[in-house]
């Protein structure tokens, strides 16, 4: 049974770091792309940044590119994303997802990151 | 950026009613015969849940009430007799590039 679970969420200050992990069970998790997906409060989901079967493509959102930054251990089966300088507007659940074809379809409970003050 | 723009933003159905959500994209999302169009279905405390892809390919498990249509730009998801567990948040989502992109949503409510 596919599950995905990710951790490292929390409260943190504007300027700060986190960094939040997915680990991956029941899945060929080496064949296939990894995606991260925050969605804040009352509003839709947002594509954050996307990371190929082998990690040698990444592609990031514009809102994010510099700051933040997803890689993967195939070997334990868990994607990070390294989130760098958060600000207020970073706040969100942030969810990983499975890619097949590019389409996101097996998603995480999601960790709340809350950036504040 | 393909921007999907999702009608109407909310929607009041009788039980077993029929429902149709619209999604319209900014550009084709049409490739090699396949629309590279999926729709979600997200309750509250949940995350997003695949419901179709490619436009009109219903995953497994999900009721057969629940169907998609479209191809280019413009697409519709159908729940043809709503039940009370179909009471949700729906999006639409483009995965033909990046950025992946969603629509704002439509909530489906009982009426």
């Amino acid at each position: 049974q596919l599950q995905l679970v990710e951790s490292g969420g929390g409260v943190v200050q504007p300027g700060r770091s986190l960094r939040l992990s997915c680990a991956v069970s029941g899945y060929m998790f080496s064949s296939y792309g990894m995606h991260w997906v925050r969605q804040a409060p009352g509003k839709g989901p947002e594509w954050v940044a996307g990371i190929w079967f082998d990690g040698n493509k990444k592609d990031y959102a514009d809102s994010v590119k510099g700051r933040f930054s997803i890689s993967r251990d195939n070997f334990n089966n868990t994607v990070f994303l390294q989130m760098n300088t958060l600000r207020v507007e970073d706040s969100a659940v942030y969810y990983c997802a499975t890619s097949s074809f590019s389409l996101l379809d097996y998603w995480g409970q999601g960790t709340l990151v809350t950036v504040s003050s | 950026d393909i921007v999907m723009t999702q009608s109407p933003d909310s929607l009041a159905v009788s039980l077993g009613e029929r429902a149709t959500l619209n999604c319209k994209s900014s550009q084709s999302v049409l490739y090699n015969s396949n629309s590279y169009v999926a729709w979600f279905q997200q309750k509250p405390g949940q995350p997003p849940k695949l419901l179709i892809s490619g436009a009109s390919t219903r995953e497994s498990g999900v009721p057969d009430r629940f169907s998609g249509s479209g191809s280019g730009t413009d697409f519709t998801l159908t729940i043809s007799s709503l039940q009370a567990e179909d009471v949700a948040l729906y999006y639409c989502h483009q995965y033909y590039n990046s950025p992946w992109t969603f629509g704002q949503g439509t909530k489906v409510e009982l009426k």
